[in-house]
């Protein structure tokens, strides 16, 4: 079946520390994004996608970091910079194209900051 | 600044009775409507949507409505059951080369 994985589902950083959370889609979409949800806030676009090799940062960049060498696979990484990385992330897929139905979910990444 | 309000945190209703969901918004170029549900520690999943060539669609218990001129949309539900109980959000895009942006969402609970 075909569909978006995210791991692990959660993940816990020392301050300080660098992560990287994981996302691989078998749907053969050109497009993939990172989402952050935080309580009261909605989903914020962290990073997306729209080809191989090529990105572009959303509302909430500062602190993190992309690459996209793979169709499949768009990795978030959390740096020590981001101040509160904390939340509950989302990755997505479409295949970018027409009208913007067939966004595809994964089931998210907890990460807690212990 | 947000684009895509939803200015209701929270909506209680009685089974069977009417959840009219609210959403508004600012960009005058979103084209693209939608409603997600999501529930806890998971990711959102899709369940209408609507162009902004059409000011309503329909899809079983759930119809949206678009507003163009006031900018909001809005969601129905008829007749509401427990298990639509979840978080439910809006979002809109420009086109299909422009991610989706979200509203913050409301919690809808719907009581037996």
């Amino acid at each position: 079946d075909g569909g978006i994985t995210q791991s692990p589902k959660y993940l816990f950083r020392k301050e300080g520390q660098n992560v990287t959370l994981s996302c691989e889609q078998n749907l053969n979409h050109d497009a993939m994004y990172w989402y952050r949800q935080d309580p009261g806030q909605g989903l914020r676009l962290i990073y997306y996608s729209q080809i191989v090799n090529d990105f572009q940062k959303g509302d909430i960049a500062e602190g993190y970091s992309v690459s996209r060498e793979k169709k499949e696979s768009f990795p978030l990484t959390v740096t020590s910079a981001q101040k509160n990385p904390t939340a509950f992330y989302l990755c997505a897929s479409s295949t970018g194209q027409g009208a913007p139905w067939g966004y595809t979910f994964g089931s998210g990444t907890r990460l807690t900051v212990v | 600044d947000q684009q895509v309000k939803q200015n209701s945190p929270s909506l209680s209703v009685q089974e069977g009775r009417i959840s009219i969901l609210n959403c508004d918004y600012t960009n005058s170029m979103f084209d693209y409507f939608l409603w997600y549900k999501k529930y806890p520690a998971e990711g959102p999943t899709f369940l209408i949507s609507i162009s902004s060539i059409k000011d309503k669609n329909e899809d079983g218990r759930f119809t949206v409505f678009l507003n163009k001129s006031a900018k909001h949309l809005s969601l129905h539900i008829v007749p509401s059951q427990p298990g639509d109980s979840a978080v439910y959000f809006c979002a809109a895009s420009e086109s299909g080369n422009t991610p989706l942006v979200f509203g913050k969402g409301t919690r809808l609970s719907v009581i037996a």
